[in-house]
């Protein structure tokens, strides 16, 4: 089965620091996909980013940016000088390849930026 | 997005009632699903759809049903509301099942 583990529940940074939240899956499947999703203080949930399992390349995007390794089965995704619009929780998630593919998600984790 | 709307966006019922939610979307997206959201649980996948009529069961389908019989909607019922069922509510869709899901705003479920 697979399983999505999120083991910072929280996160307290001041603005401008750097932070990286961890995401670590398992899947018995060769193919699957990885998704980040945001959820601000408003509540919508806001899809960031997918990356399927044959693409290791690491992705920037503006001051998001996301560290995929299949070795240690891990999807981090890091904030570079975080701001306190980036105050929300953060959702890792995981699709495999086979049948109705559903998403499993981790339990997220909350980031708080302090001004 | 895929512009999606649920309803109602909050509600408060008493234990044993029927409710049902509406999830109502404009893109002809053939997935559509039914997550929970709860504190130290993340998201949970009740129920979800692959076409009309088509539906199966997630992670956390007891006390649940379903139906689909348009593509644009999806609903969910709780047949006997039970305060263990209060809890946020998303739905969402995709084009094909692998691609990002787009979520609606949720909705409020208050069971006492």
């Amino acid at each position: 089965a697979q399983k999505v583990t999120q083991a910072q529940t929280e996160i307290s940074v001041v603005e401008k620091e750097d932070v990286t939240l961890d995401c670590v899956y398992e899947t018995r499947d060769t193919t699957y996909y990885l998704f980040w999703y945001k959820q601000p203080p408003s509540g919508e949930l806001v899809f960031l980013i997918r990356r399927n399992s044959f693409d290791e390349q690491n992705e920037i995007s503006g001051r998001y940016s996301w560290n995929f390794q299949k070795s240690t089965s891990s999807f981090n995704f890091t904030i570079t000088a975080s701001q306190v619009v980036d105050s929300a929780v953060y959702f890792c998630a995981l699709s495999e390849n086979s049948g109705y593919s559903t998403l499993t998600f981790g339990k997220g984790t909350m980031l708080l930026v302090s001004p | 997005d895929a512009g999606i709307t649920q309803s109602p966006r909050h509600k408060v019922t008493e234990t044993g009632t029927p409710v049902t939610l509406r999830c109502h979307q404009t893109e002809n997206h053939r997935y559509m699903y039914w997550y929970r959201q709860d504190p130290g649980h993340g998201l949970r996948l009740i129920h979800y759809s692959y076409g009309v009529k088509d539906t199966d069961k997630g992670e956390v389908s007891d006390g649940y049903s379903v139906s689909r019989s348009k593509t644009e909607d999806f609903l969910l019922t709780l047949e006997s509301a039970t305060s263990s069922q209060t809890s946020v509510y998303f739905c969402a869709t995709n084009r094909d099942s692998n691609q990002p899901q787009h979520f609606g705003d949720g909705t409020r479920l208050s069971i006492l």
